[in-house]
C-alpha cells in the first residue's frame, strides 16, 4: 500500500506555545488529507478535511482558529495546533487519499503523534 | 448519514482458536467498508475494504470478512488466532461522506 509519513512521532511542548505536525504521502499525490484526534482507548474523530490549494472543512465542534490547516502542496499537509493547553494532549492522526484513486478508496494512514502539553 | 457499531469493545481468544469481530453498519448509500488493525502508538493499517465486488473478502495477516447487506453486517474473522494479532481493530464505513469509524474493538490472544 502507499506510505503516508507523520513527523513528529511525539512532541511534548510547554502550554501556550504552538505545535506543527506533518502529513506526507511519500509515494502517491493526494488532493484530500484528513486530520483525526484520537483519545486514549477511543475511536478516531474527523477533526478536518484538507484539500490541496483550499482551506479546510472543519467538522462541528473544531476550533478552526486553535488546529490551523494547511495543505499547500499534493504531497504534504500540516496541523498546528495553536496556544496549546493541557487538554489538547492526545494522539493525531493524518490520512490521505490517493489523488488517482478516486473518491471512494481507503485512505493511508500515518503513524499518528503523540502531543502532550505540560 | 452513515454509522458503525461494533459489538463488544474487548474480545479475547486463546492462540489458535477462532477470532470473530463484530462490526453492524447503517448507511444511506450502498457503503464502502473497511477493518484496520491499530497497534500501541501507531497509525492504522488496512486490514480489508469491501467495495461492492465480492461479498466475501480476504484480507492481509489471515483475516476475512463477509458482507451481509440483509444484516447490515460486516463481521471480521479469522480461523485461528496468533499472539500477533493482539491489537485493536476498527470498522469504517464511507458512503457520501469521510470514514466513520467504529469505537473499536480490542483483541487479546491468551497463550
Amino acid at each position: 500500500g502507499a506510505v503516508v509519513s507523520q513527523h513528529p512521532s511525539w512532541v511534548i511542548c510547554k502550554s501556550g506555545t504552538s505545535v506543527k505536525i506533518e502529513c506526507r504521502s511519500l509515494d502517491f499525490q493526494a488532493t484530500t488529507m484528513f486530520w483525526y484526534r484520537q483519545f486514549p482507548k477511543q475511536s478516531l474523530m474527523l477533526m478536518a478535511t484538507s484539500n490541496e490549494g483550499s482551506k479546510a472543512t472543519y467538522e462541528q465542534g473544531v476550533e478552526k482558529d486553535k488546529f490551523l490547516i494547511n495543505h499547500a502542496s499534493l504531497t504534504l499537509s500540516t496541523l498546528t495546533v495553536t496556544s496549546a493547553h493541557p487538554e489538547d494532549s492526545s494522539f493525531y492522526i493524518c490520512s490521505a487519499r490517493d489523488r488517482l484513486g478516486g473518491v471512494n478508496t481507503e485512505a493511508f494512514f500515518g503513524q499518528g503523534t503523540r502531543l502532550t502539553v505540560v | 448519514a452513515q454509522s458503525v457499531t461494533q459489538l463488544g469493545s474487548h474480545v479475547s481468544v486463546s492462540e489458535g482458536a477462532l477470532v470473530l469481530l463484530r462490526c453492524n453498519y447503517s448507511s444511506s448509500v450502498p457503503p464502502y467498508l473497511f477493518w484496520y488493525v491499530q497497534y500501541p502508538n501507531q497509525g492504522l493499517q488496512l486490514l480489508l475494504k469491501y467495495t461492492s465486488a465480492a461479498t466475501l473478502v480476504k484480507g492481509i495477516n489471515g483475516f476475512e470478512a463477509e458482507f451481509k447487506k440483509s444484516e447490515t453486517s460486516f463481521h471480521l474473522t479469522k480461523p485461528s488466532a496468533h499472539m500477533s494479532d493482539a491489537a485493536e481493530y476498527f470498522c469504517a464505513v464511507k458512503g457520501n461522506t469521510p470514514l466513520v469509524f467504529g469505537k473499536g474493538t480490542r483483541l487479546s490472544v491468551i497463550a
